[in-house]
Order: C-alpha cells, then sequence, then structure tokens
C-alpha cells in the first residue's frame, strides 16, 4: 500500500516570494507522482507529474518539482508566486497494481498568497 | 469536449433519503473513478471501475454502490443517506498506461448535505 503526507496544513506567503510545498510518500514499490490543484468550488486540476527520466518536472503555471527517491519527497516549488496561485494544492501517488491507476492523495495544502 | 462532467452539482438530502449520482467523460477512458474530499482528509476512494460492466470497491465502499453499464457512464448511488455522507463527490477517468501516463480527470464535483 502507498501513503502521502503533506506535513503542511497551510501555508501563507506573500506575494512574489518563493514557496515550497513539501510532500513525502511511502511505498514498497516503484511510484508515479503527482501535484494536483484546486481552485475554490472547483474540481482538480494537474499541475505535473512525474513518470520516469529527469528528476526534475516542470509543470503548468511556473510551478515545479523534484523527486527524490532516497528521500521519498516530491517537493512542489515556484520561484515567485501571484495572487491567482491561491488555492489548495493535493500531492497523490499511484502505483502499479493490475487494477486501475489509483491514486493516494494526500491532506492538501492550503497555499495562501497575501499582498 | 466537455471532458468530465457531474451531475447534480448540489443536493440536499434528508437522512434515509437515497439518490444517484451521475459522471459522464466522453474522452472514451477505460477506467472510471468515485471520490469523497471531506476537510482535512484529501480524497477518498470509494469505488472505481476498469472497465463497462466491472465496479471494484475502494477505501471507503460502505454506504455506496456503483454501475458501469456504459463505458461513459459512472453511477454512484446512496441507498440510505446518513449525515456522514455529507461530503463533495469527485468523479474522474483515466486512460491505461501507455495514453496518458496514468492522468486522472476530474469533475467540477457534487456537493451533498444530508440532513
Amino acid at each position: 500500500a502507498q501513503s502521502v503526507t503533506q506535513l503542511d496544513s497551510q501555508v501563507p506567503v506573500f506575494e512574489e516570494a518563493p514557496v515550497e510545498l513539501r510532500c513525502n510518500y511511502s511505498s514498497s514499490v516503484s511510484v508515479y507522482l503527482f501535484w494536483y490543484v484546486q481552485y475554490p468550488n472547483q474540481g482538480l486540476q494537474l499541475l505535473l507529474k512525474y513518470l520516469s527520466g529527469s528528476t526534475l518536472v516542470k509543470g503548468i503555471n511556473g510551478f515545479e518539482a523534484e523527486f527524490n527517491k532516497s528521500q521519498t519527497s516530491f517537493h512542489l516549488r515556484k520561484p515567485s508566486v501571484h495572487i491567482s496561485d491561491t488555492a489548495e494544492y493535493f500531492c497523490a501517488v499511484s502505483a502499479l497494481t493490475g487494477g486501475g491507476n489509483k491514486l493516494t492523495f494526500g491532506t492538501g495544502t492550503q497555499l495562501k498568497v497575501e499582498l | 469536449n466537455a471532458g468530465v462532467t457531474q451531475t447534480p452539482k448540489f443536493r440536499v438530502l434528508k437522512t434515509g433519503q437515497s439518490m444517484t449520482l451521475l459522471c459522464a467523460q466522453d474522452m472514451n477512458h477505460e477506467y472510471m473513478y468515485w471520490y469523497r474530499q471531506d476537510p482535512g482528509m484529501g480524497l477518498r476512494l470509494i469505488h472505481y471501475s476498469v472497465g463497462e460492466g466491472t465496479t471494484a470497491k475502494g477505501e471507503v465502499p460502505d454506504g455506496y454502490n456503483v454501475s458501469r453499464l456504459k463505458k461513459q457512464n459512472f453511477l454512484l448511488g446512496l441507498e440510505s443517506a446518513a449525515p456522514s455522507q455529507t461530503s463533495v463527490y469527485f468523479c474522474a477517468s483515466s486512460s491505461p498506461l501507455g495514453e496518458s501516463g496514468y492522468e486522472q480527470y476530474f469533475g467540477p464535483g457534487t456537493r451533498l448535505t444530508v440532513t
């Protein structure tokens, strides 16, 4: 079984400052990793994903994440945030199980960007 | 393409009533999923389907039933609603490995309140 830990439930940050949202996972098999964003009263939208290859993954809206296998982490970063980045961010892990690509989600991190 | 759509968007039920939530996707995806989202708990998988006519239990299946009679539709039923089922319900769909890299596409959600 897989699990995902997002230690920070809320992250306040000023506009134009950098931000890092932390994600750690555990799994006994190889995994695929995802970050999704949820804007208020909307569904989830994929920010980026790691399947294989380069450990630095770039996504939409200027976000990037780095897969670190030894630390079992997949932290999300943005060098300069904007007010419009205020949203909830979910890290998720998927493993090959032969029964559909089920995702296990973290509990989410609320990013609040302030002026 | 509309992607993943959910009907209804909002619903209020009294304890003991029944209802069905409809999910439809127009991407010809094999896999479909139902999640519930509760504050501080992320998204939890209720049931999923790996193809027309097949369904399986997820992490929190009790109190729910599903059916996948057509490839493009996935129905979630509550036979006797309970206040503990007050939540936001999300449907998602995906293709098998090799077609979309395990990415799941989400609908806009259904907000259900059980009084």
